[in-house]
């Protein structure tokens, strides 16, 4: 079946250095591609998605493409601040799925420090 | 518009005892999906519904959950009798249109059992 698989947490880094949090996918056809953030005590929010090959997602400084040939969506960021710390979601809706059903990876937590 | 309203926020409860979480989805919706998060088995869709129909159940664990989708606006869920192990963070998201590809997410509720 399909699945979301993310790169282990936590992640911590320095203010302003570079994030990448990897993500790859096993899915039949061509998925959409999304990433979730959840801040501390709330419900998770999306942060950006790709609908199709090639295709880049990008808010609030982050970015992701979706590469078909490595079935992965790995998220970046050029600069990190403290404000970024929170649990990031890879998730996948598939090709052929007629619901809105979201297959979640399991979450990459992501600590900034000053 | 307020976005998606649980409650309660928090609850705590004895084994045995019956549990009922409340979510009013965003107006114009379609889409309604329950999840449960866990440090352990992360975050699971328990069921969906649209159109106020339950259209895959699958992820709900036995017969003690129970959800219903009595109108557009509202939906349950039931856990009885409860159980430790039910404890976790429930979440209600609802999407819209047929694509219903961006789920927004309630802030959750916070379920402890003892």
């Amino acid at each position: 079946g399909d699945s979301v698989t993310q790169m282990e947490g936590p992640v911590t880094l320095s203010e302003e250095a570079f994030l990448t949090i990897n993500c790859t996918y096993t899915a039949t056809g061509y998925p959409s591609l999304f990433w979730y953030v959840q801040y501390p005590g709330e419900g998770l929010q999306l942060l950006l998605k790709a609908t199709k090959a090639d295709d880049k997602g990008s808010n609030k400084g982050f970015e992701a493409t979706y590469r078909k040939e490595t079935t992965s969506f790995h998220l970046e960021k050029g600069s990190v601040q403290v404000s970024d710390s929170a649990v990031y979601f890879c998730a996948l809706r598939s090709s052929s799925s007629n619901t809105g059903k979201l297959i979640f990876g399991q979450g990459t937590t992501l600590q900034v420090k000053p | 518009d307020a976005g998606v309203i649980q409650s309660p926020r928090h609850e705590v409860t004895e084994m045995g005892q019956e549990v009922t979480l409340r979510c009013k989805p965003i107006s114009g919706h379609n889409s309604l999906f329950w999840y449960r998060q866990t440090m352990m088995r992360g975050l699971e869709l328990l069921i969906y519904f649209n159109n106020n129909v339950p259209i895959d159940d699958s992820g709900m664990p036995e017969d003690r959950f129970s959800a219903k989708m009595p109108n557009a606006s509202f939906s349950t869920l039931k856990i009885q009798p409860s159980e430790p192990r039910d404890s976790a963070v429930y979440f209600c998201a609802s999407a819209q249109g047929q694509t219903q590809e961006t789920q927004y997410f309630g802030p959750g509720t916070r379920l402890l059992v003892l």
